[in-house]
């Protein structure tokens, strides 16, 4: 069975600071790993994914993440963040149809 | 495109009550799924659809059923709901498995009494 483990649960920063989620996964198949991000009041939207390739994957509005096989990573990273980037952020696994995602992390940027 | 749609937005129910939340999507998506999402608790998988006519359980199926006639439209029925079913409802659809990316809806707020 696959797990997503997210080690922040709440992650208050000020504008400017740098950004580092983490995710670490559990699962023997070929990985497919995604972040997703819900802004307030809106949709669950993809951020960036990994299946395969670069580890180091770069996503929307100047996000990325890498991946990291031997430690079952796939860290989610900003250098710079912005009050809009409020919102809570989820990683996932992806397994066929499949798909288990992390508990979240709420991120709260002041401005 | 519409992308995702659910209905309805909000819904209060008491318990013993049932009743069916819709999903729709217009892409032409093979693969739907629906979650639910509790506090602290991310989203969870009830059931999915890999295509019409087929269905199979996700984490959480218990309390809930679902029937898959069209491409399109994938409802998921609460049987006899339960103060433990009040949550938020997504329901998603993709292109196909692994590393398609899913389309979310924009949820449903259920609460039982």
């Amino acid at each position: 069975a696959q797990s997503v483990s997210q080690h922040n649960h709440h992650v208050i920063l000020s504008e400017a600071a740098s950004l580092e989620l983490g995710c670490n996964y559990s699962y023997g198949g070929t990985v497919n790993l995604f972040w997703y991000v819900q802004y307030p009041g809106q949709h669950l939207q993809l951020l960036l994914k990994y299946f395969s390739g670069d580890p180091l994957v770069k996503g929307i509005k100047g996000f990325e993440a890498e991946f990291i096989k031997s430690k079952f990573s796939f860290n989610l990273r900003k250098p710079s963040v912005q009050w809009s980037d409020t919102a809570e952020y989820f990683c996932a696994v992806r397994d066929a149809g499949k798909s288990t995602f992390g508990d979240g992390t709420t991120l709260t940027v002041k401005p | 495109n519409a992308g995702v749609t659910q209905t309805p937005k909000f819904q209060v129910l008491k318990t013993g009550q049932s009743m069916t939340l819709q999903c729709a999507q217009d892409m032409n998506h093979e693969y739907m799924s629906w979650y639910r999402q509790d506090p602290g608790m991310g989203l969870r998988l009830i059931h999915y659809s890999v295509g019409a006519g087929i269905t199979d359980q996700g984490e959480v199926p218990n309390g809930y059923n679902v029937s898959r006639s069209t491409t399109e439209d994938f409802p998921l029925r609460l049987l006899s709901a339960a103060p433990s079913q009040t949550s938020v409802y997504f329901c998603a659809s993709s292109w196909g498995q692994g590393y398609n990316e899913q389309f979310f809806g924009p949820g449903t707020r259920l609460t039982v009494l």
